[in-house]
């Protein structure tokens, strides 16, 4: 079956250290994103990349890092200057048809759950 | 920059009856779409209808239909003959022309079903 896997679905990070949440898409897509989604605040756009080697920072990307170094595969670093991680994290991905918006739906994976020790 | 709000944080319908959620955006741009997602308990995000701005007619997937107002950027969601299963939190969201495929969501509205 074709979909988004993100692993660990529970993580935990201790003060002043980096942690790698994976995402990981077998649909062919070339678009994948992350999103942070905090209570009572919606999803925010923390990273997106829209093409192999090539990646945009979104609305809240201080404190992240990411790569795109394959197709399949948009793994997500957590780093020691984001001082408040805690949070549940959804990877996406999209077709992408050119450079104009498209009706195309994001799929999502089943999250991560972040929580600091 | 484009936003999206939803100003009800929660809301509650009786099983089988009718329920409107509510989604209002701010845009310039003329050409761009909507969207509602559904997020059950088990956090999995599920497309539940999308609508395309440049079309007048309201989009309808089985029990679940819009009210696109574009002059008005209003953008509702209502669910007819509610059911059990229908209980979650709801995101409005946006992707317009210069978003290439990027989504804006809005901060969602918790769905409670009584049976």
């Amino acid at each position: 079956d074709g979909g988004i896997t993100q692993s660990p679905k529970y993580l935990f990070r201790k003060e002043g250290q980096n942690v790698t949440l994976s995402c990981e898409q077998n649909l062919n897509h070339d678009a994948m994103y992350w999103y942070r989604q905090d209570p009572g605040q919606g999803l925010r756009l923390i990273y997106y990349s829209q093409i192999v080697n090539d990646f945009q920072k979104g609305d809240i990307a201080e404190g992240y890092s990411v790569s795109r170094e394959k197709k399949e595969s948009f793994p997500l670093t957590v780093t020691s200057a984001q001082k408040n991680p805690t949070a549940f994290y959804l990877c996406a991905s999209s077709i992408l048809q050119g450079t104009f918006a498209t009706n195309e739906k994001l799929f999502f994976g089943s999250g991560t759950q972040l929580s600091v020790l | 920059a484009q936003t999206v709000t939803q100003s009800q944080p929660e809301m509650s319908v009786q099983e089988a009856e009718t329920v409107t959620l509510s989604c209002t955006y701010d845009t310039s741009e003329s050409d761009y779409y909507l969207f509602w997602y559904k997020q059950p308990p088990s956090r999995q995000m599920i497309l539940v209808i999308r609508q395309e701005a440049y079309k007048q007619q309201n989009a309808t997937e089985n029990r679940f239909s819009v009210n696109f107002q574009k002059a008005a950027k209003s953008f509702s969601l209502k669910i007819s003959d509610s059911q059990l299963g229908d209980a979650a939190m709801y995101f409005c969201a946006y992707r317009g022309e210069t978003s290439g495929s990027r989504l804006t969501f809005g901060e969602g509205t918790q769905l409670t079903v009584n049976p």
